[in-house]
């Protein structure tokens, strides 16, 4: 059972805008900064987003991140089918004094 | 260029002690704020925090998983070892080390090593 909670699967066709969810709890989203990996198949965890909404070189502007209170969103436009990958959030959390990870969700471009 | 990479064994019996290493390059564990974490993902499921080390020596475990772990430093070899005793078939995953820097959370990742654990 993961700290965070995301959705297990996300979908949307070419072109449209997919938006993923991340709700967590006053000690670790409440209180931190927010990051998103997007992780292809096979393949290790690639960091997407950092400090809530800020992209580090070489990731597409289509992706954008945003916070508010204990929940955080992942959106996507201009879907493509090299996105089809596993999202996950992460945060610091206080209480247990380490790194906490969302469950992932499945994005898929139908 | 900042790289990392973990080796050890790929299959262990249960019970036994797994001992994972993490060479890196591109930067010093010596440096003010850095920091290298060991992340697990069993096949097919979500990633999970193992463990934490900083440049001063500071440590940080899962609590879930603290009375097992141990990650320690050699900071002029450039590596992180970590040893995860009492090993069970539920603890068979891809293990990566991952480097934190400016980052509260880790930004560069390494390949990931798969460890089985069966008798």
């Amino acid at each position: 059972q993961s700290v965070l909670t995301q959705p297990p699967s996300a979908s949307g066709t070419p072109g449209q805008r997919v938006t993923i969810s991340c709700s967590g709890s006053s000690s670790n989203i409440g209180s931190n900064y927010v990051y998103w990996y997007q992780q292809l198949p096979g393949t290790a965890p690639k960091l997407l987003i950092y400090r809530n909404n800020q992209r580090p070189s070489g990731v597409p502007d289509r992706f954008s991140g945003s916070k508010s209170g204990t929940s955080a969103s992942l959106a996507i436009s201009g879907l493509r089918s090299e996105d089809e990958a596993d999202y996950y959030c992460a945060a610091w959390d206080d209480s247990l004094r380490g790194w906490v990870f969302g469950g992932g969700t499945k994005l898929t471009a139908l | 260029q900042i790289t990392l990479k973990e080796s050890g064994p790929t299959l262990v019996k249960p019970t036994q002690t797994l001992t994972l290493t993490c060479t890196f390059s591109g930067f010093s564990l010596s440096t003010s704020g850095v920091g290298v974490g060991w992340i697990r993902q069993p096949p097919g499921k979500a990633l999970e925090w193992l463990a934490l080390i900083y440049w001063d020596d500071d440590k940080r475990y899962s609590p879930s998983l603290k009375s097992r772990l141990t990650i320690t430093k050699d900071t002029s070899k450039n590596q992180v070892v970590l040893t995860m005793t009492n090993m069970d078939p539920v603890d068979t995953a891809t293990y990566y080390c991952a480097h934190r820097g400016g980052h509260v959370l880790p930004d560069y990742w390494g390949q990931g090593t798969l460890v089985t654990v069966s008798s």
